[in-house]
């Protein structure tokens, strides 16, 4: 089994509407979660952290569930520009502060 | 420009030959990393640093080496290239509060 596993996608929208994927992770000692976001042929960009109390930044929700070990990622009124993949990544300080990352999930949006 | 800089950013060579790739960070990080990425894969660590005299193997270090040069500088060698070796090979920094990586822009690397 994978230390971290992402829904395996694609994911294929009409714009306007609400997507969510979830991302679990193996090993309960993780600390930190991000979402990074890859466009085709490009380098991750942080999309965001994500925190137990959860968090938003504008159209985008993270979520994070220690207890079941996922997280999540919801994309509300997707846009064409939201086309992309998305990585959950879990970093644990304590195995020496290696951020391990998921397959990805790439998303579509269409007119 | 770049906060973090790969070069060169597309190389073809053949099996059997020595490439080096290279990185350098602006953003005054101590940690720097290197990924391999496969086509519909996620990144692999090959190897990071914690500090100019901390090298680590990562997950899939046979076949490289790498060398920190300095707290800006981190390049990553393959001795004797072959095929299966051709991928998008990312340098990342991160922060030490936060954890979060900043890559540069990916090297594109096909062995013949």
């Amino acid at each position: 089994r994978k230390e971290v596993e992402q829904d395996p996608g694609p994911f294929n929208v009409p714009e306007g509407a609400t997507v969510a994927f979830n991302c679990t992770y193996s090993n309960s000692a993780s600390q930190s979660f991000f979402w990074y976001r890859q466009d085709c042929r490009k380098e991750p960009k942080l999309l965001m952290s994500v925190y137990s109390s959860g968090n938003e930044d504008g159209r985008f929700t993270a979520q994070l569930n220690r207890a079941s070990q996922y997280i999540s990622l919801l994309i509300r009124d997707s846009k064409l520009s939201d086309s992309a993949t998305y990585l959950c990544v879990v970093n644990n300080w304590g195995n020496a502060g290696k951020s391990t990352f998921g397959d990805g999930t790439t998303l579509t949006v269409k007119p | 420009d770049a906060d973090v800089t790969q070069t060169p950013r597309n190389r073809i060579t053949k099996t059997g030959k020595r490439i080096m790739l290279e990185c350098s960070q602006t953003k005054g990080h101590d940690r720097m990393y290197w990924y391999r990425q496969d086509p519909g894969l996620g990144l692999q660590l090959i190897y990071y640093s914690f500090d100019v005299k901390d090298i680590n193997k990562g997950e899939i270090s046979d076949g490289y080496s790498v060398s920190r040069q300095a707290q800006a500088k981190f390049s990553l060698s393959l001795e004797s290239a072959i095929p299966n070796q051709t991928a998008l090979y990312f340098c990342a920094t991160s922060d030490t509060d936060t954890g979060e990586l900043f890559f540069g822009e990916g090297s594109r690397l096909t062995v013949l």
